[in-house]
């Protein structure tokens, strides 16, 4: 059975980091990209960004909203994703899901998703 | 990048069938067959309910259903019963440069 469970959100200063976990099973997980989409209180998800697979050199795309604060990496040893935030602003704040497509990229769907971990920035 | 346009708020009656668009652009749901459509009750993750347009994962009942019609991708529920109300949400792949996009979402009501 797949499964994606998140760790590590919590409540955080404007300005600080946090670093957030996917811990992963139920499949060989250095073959997928691996997705981290967030959603706001009250509103719709969005994409944060993604890290490839090895097959395609695991390389890292961001939103917008994200790049140049969040760093996304993996561990495909201990299948472990990490989604590392910085200079967080109040506009962060929202439910983070670490996510797996039907197929091996993310073309298809997101097949898979995690309990969600919330992140609230708030000073 | 832009969302893709989804209505507001659909609603219907149980047993009753109804239609969700998915409106985006040639470079997005025109672009490509890889529309997927996503169901969300409170407090929960999202669920895979279409991918690739029109095919269900395993598990999904088949009064689910998807198609295209040129920039814009269409979800029916047919037979409406009460646990489908939930918020839906479309999705996109847009392409080695915006990637994906995905649609503002819809809250449906089963009156």
């Amino acid at each position: 059975e797949v499964q994606l469970v998140e760790s590590g959100g919590g409540l955080v200063q404007p300005g600080r980091s946090l670093t957030l976990s996917c811990i992963a099973s139920g499949f060989t997980f250095g073959d997928y990209v691996i997705m981290w989409v967030r959603q706001a209180p009250g509103k719709g998800l969005e994409w944060v960004g993604f890290i490839r697979n090895r097959a395609y050199g695991g390389t890292i795309e961001y939103a917008a909203s994200v790049k140049g604060r969040f760093t996304i990496s993996r561990d495909d040893s201990n299948s472990i994703a990490y989604l590392q935030m910085n200079s967080l602003k109040t506009e962060d704040t929202a439910v983070y899901y670490c996510t797996r497509g039907v197929n091996y990229d993310f073309w298809s769907g997101l097949h898979y998703w995690g309990q969600g971990t919330l992140v609230s920035v708030s000073s | 990048q832009s969302a893709l346009t989804q209505p507001a708020s659909v609603s219907g009656s149980p047993g009753q069938s109804i239609t969700i668009s998915c409106t985006g652009t040639s470079s997005d749901v025109g672009g490509y067959n890889y529309v997927s459509w996503y169901q969300q009750h409170p407090g929960k993750a999202p669920k895979l309910i279409i991918y690739d347009v029109s095919y269900r994962p395993s598990g999904v009942p088949d009064r689910f259903s998807g198609s295209k019609s040129g920039n814009t991708a269409s979800l029916t529920i047919s037979g409406l019963q009460a646990d489908d109300e939930a918020d839906y949400y479309c999705y996109s792949y847009a392409g080695s440069y915006t990637f994906l996009v995905f649609g503002g979402g819809t809250k449906l009501t089963v009156l």
